[in-house]
């Protein structure tokens, strides 16, 4: 079956450390999304990606890295500068211009300990 | 204000009644509107999608859009104990681009 797997479904990870969020799709989309939703604010983008070897920041870059050297691949990283990571991250990808809607992953739940 | 305004809940109601889920948004530009269903710990899934004013139905789900009032509704029919989700509306169109802005989703209890 076609879609978007996200990995890992929890992680933890402790103050000061880097960790990459893993984001892969077989649906053979040209864009793909990331969005960090928090408790009662919706979903805000923070990077994406339209074509391979370009990307472009969403509303809350700061603190978040990405690459698209596949098509079918796009991790997020959240450094160390980002304050306040806690949250449920959501990878998401459209065939073109996304102008018809979105399919998301299943999310992955990233908590600083 | 923010450009999409929903209110967060929790919307509780007994299994059967029709459901009415609303959005207002501020910008006039915006042409393509979407709702989308989101279960507890998983993403989000596409539900309806509109473009510009008018209503569209898809079995016990009805989408309507009036761009006068600045005013989208999700209308849930005969509603199930598995409608029990957060319902998020989407919006795009502004300044030429397709990427959505989404509301903060409603939180739907049908109970038994």
């Amino acid at each position: 079956d076609g879609g978007i797997t996200q990995s890992p479904k929890y992680l933890f990870r402790k103050e000061g450390q880097n960790v990459t969020l893993s984001c892969e799709q077989n649906l053979n989309h040209d864009a793909m999304y990331w969005y960090r939703q928090d408790p009662g604010q919706g979903l805000r983008l923070i990077y994406y990606s339209q074509i391979v070897n370009d990307f472009q920041k969403g509303d809350i870059a700061e603190g978040y890295s990405v690459s698209r050297e596949k098509k079918e691949s796009f991790p997020l990283t959240v450094t160390s500068a980002q304050k306040n990571p806690t949250a449920f991250y959501l990878c998401a990808s459209t065939p073109g211009t996304g102008i018809s809607g979105y399919t998301f992953g299943s999310g992955t739940r990233l908590t600083v300990v | 204000q923010k450009e999409v305004e929903q209110d967060p809940g929790p919307l509780s109601v007994p299994e059967g009644a029709i459901v009415s889920l609303n959005c207002t948004y501020s910008n006039s530009a915006f042409q393509y509107f979407m709702w989308y269903r989101q279960y507890s710990r998983k993403g989000p899934e596409l539900l309806m999608y509109t473009y510009s004013s008018g209503n569209k139905e898809d079995g016990r789900f009805t989408a309507q859009v009036d761009k006068s009032s600045k005013y989208i509704s999700l209308f849930i029919r005969d509603s199930q104990p598995s409608d029990s989700a957060t319902y998020l509306c989407a919006m795009s169109g502004r300044r030429g681009s397709y990427i959505p802005t989404f509301g903060r989703g409603t939180s739907l209890i049908v109970h038994p």
